[in-house]
């Protein structure tokens, strides 16, 4: 099976920064990956598909890129509510492997 | 508006069974692939089952295989995941999601814990 693994797996950083997080595969897949949000105590919410399309009501402060096995996600200006864990989660095929997560804290 | 709502968690014992179900709606449950999430207490997601429309195809994660099954009932817009021979590294929150290849929708979980 394909393995997703996230880096960094912590990640604290001021308001106002430009954060990036990566996402690579053990094989490639295309362009099948999604990213979720999760906030504390709240469930996961899709954030990107398709590597790079961003979900409808999604700030455009995030992006997305990458293709094959290695991805990214952006937050362009970092701003308090993006306080999270973030997932990478392949799709192409099962099992729809999640990354191990990424959790992003205000500095 | 969609809405899925899961239900049947609870405690139980290592070696048990439990029925987790999800009741669906807010669309047109039968045109929908669905899955299973887990979320094991301070741990990340994993993803452990999913079923096609019609329920002629199921997938699930290696350390699920051979004691849990998937399935649904169109007619009554439910999802199901029967869990049996439970282990304490079963316990976590389940959540149910529509999949259109990706996550879209999920529910907010049902809690199961496995312990004696």
């Amino acid at each position: 099976d394909i393995q997703m693994t996230q880096s960094p797996s912590s990640l604290s950083a001021s308001v106002g920064d430009r954060v990036t997080i990566t996402c690579r595969a053990s094989q490639g897949i295309s362009n099948y990956l999604a990213w979720y949000q999760q906030k504390p105590g709240k469930v996961p919410k899709l954030l990107i598909y398709a590597a790079s399309t961003l979900q409808s009501g999604v700030p455009s402060r995030f992006s997305g890129s990458g293709s094959g096995t290695d991805f990214t996600l952006t937050i362009s200006s970092l701003q308090p509510e993006d306080v999270a864990t973030y997932y990478c989660q392949k799709y192409n095929s099962a099992p729809l492997t999640f990354g191990q997560g990424t959790r992003l804290e205000i500095k | 508006e969609v809405q899925l709502v899961e239900s049947g968690g609870g405690l139980v014992q290592p070696g048990g069974s439990l029925r987790l179900s999800c009741a669906a709606s807010g669309f047109t449950f039968s045109s929908y692939w669905m899955s299973w999430v887990r979320q094991a207490p301070g741990k990340g997601l994993e993803w452990v089952a999913n079923i096609k429309q019609d329920g002629s195809e199921k997938y699930y994660v290696d350390s699920v295989k051979g004691r849990f099954t998937i399935s649904r009932d169109n007619a009554k817009n439910s999802l199901y995941l029967q869990m049996n021979s439970l282990r304490a590294e079963d316990t976590a929150v389940y959540y149910c999601a529509r999949e259109n290849y990706v996550l879209h929708y999920w529910g907010q979980g049902t809690l199961v814990t496995v312990s004696s």
